[in-house]
């Protein structure tokens, strides 16, 4: 089994400064995804960024990026210029590589969360 | 990006007295389909796993006989909360997980929030 954590319950910081969220993993798994999704107060789950564990290369999608480290087991999540709609809950998660056909194909993996507080 | 529609978005029930939340893919087929309960502040609970013409996969725990999970069609699942007690009141979501090309990410719907009075 597959165990997800996030050691930060809640950070907060200003307006326009970068932030790093924390996610640590345990598997024994090779292949596998891992992914960041924001739930923001609507509780919708945004995706914000998709890691495939056979890429070296870290994930990065506009002010969101990620760094990656497989033996160490580490997925941090960083926000460059920070802005106020950032300010959710996110949550870590690590997805089996499973078969494409679904079936009884394993869903998420969630960490408990880091609250993010983007200060004005 | 996919779609996943959920229905309805708030319902308010009677003790005792079931209800029904449909989670709908739009635009892709899904044999699997996850329903997941959130109680506030924390991390998502999975409840089950909904298999597109099979029986569903329930976590320890989970009632079966009080979650009933039905997934006829391939794109369609539905969680139906039997005989309601205000306990169940909470927030429930669905995802899916697309079939072939795009299987590599989880797509949510909007979740359901259900009320038990």
């Amino acid at each position: 089994a597959q165990t997800v954590t996030q050691s930060q319950p809640e950070m907060s910081v200003q307006e326009a400064e970068t932030v790093t969220l924390s996610c640590t993993y345990d598997t024994s798994e090779n292949n596998y995804y891992l992914f960041w999704y924001k739930q923001p107060p609507s509780r919708q789950m945004i995706l914000v960024i998709r890691q495939e564990a056979y890429k070296q290369q870290n994930a990065t999608e506009n002010r969101f990026s990620v760094n990656f480290q497989k033996a160490a087991k580490s997925f941090s999540l960083k926000i460059s210029d920070s802005q106020l709609g950032d300010t959710a809950m996110y949550f870590c998660a690590f997805m089996k590589h499973g078969v494409y056909s679904g079936g009884g194909a394993d869903g998420l993996t969630f960490g408990k969360g880091t609250h993010l507080i983007i200060q004005p | 990006g996919a779609v996943v529609s959920q229905h309805p978005s708030r319902v308010i029930c009677k003790s005792g007295t079931s209800v029904k939340i449909e989670c709908r893919s739009l635009d892709f087929q899904a044999t699997t389909m996850f329903w997941y309960r959130q109680f506030p502040k924390k991390s998502l609970m999975l409840m089950a796993t909904s298999n597109e013409g099979s029986k569903a996969t329930y976590e320890q725990g989970v009632e079966k006989d009080k979650f009933l999970i039905n997934h006829a069609s391939l794109t369609l699942s539905t969680l139906t909360v039997t005989s309601a007690h205000p306990e169940d009141s909470s927030f429930y979501i669905c995802s899916a997980r697309p079939v072939g090309q795009g299987a590599n990410t989880i797509y949510f719907g909007e979740g359901s929030w259900l009320t038990v009075v």
